[in-house]
């Protein structure tokens, strides 16, 4: 069964600086990889996903993530971060279509 | 195109009451999945809908259930609730089986007392 590993639960950043998140996963073969940004109440919302190709992938709001085949990792980058950034992150695995599994989340909080 | 609709947004019910959520999705999605998220436990896959057939399903007890109907309108139900229920219960869509790409809405707030 796949699994995925968000290594940090709380990561705090200034605003302006860069900010990376960590995501492993663990499957056979490629999974379809996503990142998700959940804001306190609400839903998922997409930020980027990796099928095959190219393993840098450009998201929304200036997010990118890179797959690295041989970490079994596909690690958030944001050059410079916003306040509106704030917010929890996940990392998810699709194997199975309509099934998702997701990494336990990495909260974001950003200092003015 | 509107998203994914979830309601109601919050409810608030008793030990031993049921349950229904309504989940509305995407126009032209015919891929409904459910998930549970609780602070504890975080995101887990409860179960997956496909033209009104289950196609995949959590390790949840029985006491949780779905249905789809024929324009893609799924609900779950959840019998003799427990205060462990209490979550938020997302509902995803997808343009069908096979599309990996899942879409969410804003969640329904259920609290057990």
């Amino acid at each position: 069964a796949q699994s995925v590993t968000q290594p940090d639960i709380h990561i705090t950043v200034s605003e302006g600086a860069s900010l990376e998140l960590r995501c492993n996963y663990s499957y056979g073969a490629t999974p379809y990889l996503f990142w998700y940004v959940q804001s306190p109440g609400q839903g998922l919302q997409l930020l980027l996903k990796y099928f095959s190709g190219d393993t840098l992938v450009q998201g929304i709001k200036g997010f990118e993530a890179e797959f690295k085949r041989s970490q079994s990792s596909f690690n958030l980058r944001k050059p410079s971060v916003h306040w509106s950034d704030a917010a929890e992150y996940f990392c998810a695995v699709n194997t199975n279509a309509g099934k998702s599994t997701f990494g336990d989340g990495t909260t974001l909080t950003v200092k003015p | 195109k509107a998203g994914v609709t979830q309601t109601p947004r919050y409810l608030i019910k008793t030990r031993g009451q049921q349950v229904t959520l309504s989940c509305s999705p995407i126009s032209g999605h015919r891929s409904v999945s459910w998930y549970q998220q609780t602070p504890g436990q975080g995101l887990q896959f409860l179960f997956e809908y496909f033209s009104e057939t289950q196609r995949n399903k959590g390790n949840f007890p029985g006491r949780f259930s779905g249905r789809q109907f024929s324009n893609s309108r799924s609900e779950m139900n959840v019998s003799t609730l427990e205060l462990g229920d209490s979550a938020l219960y997302l509902c995803a869509s997808s343009m069908q089986t096979g599309e990996y790409e899942q879409y969410f809405g804003p969640g329904t707030r259920l609290t057990v007392t």
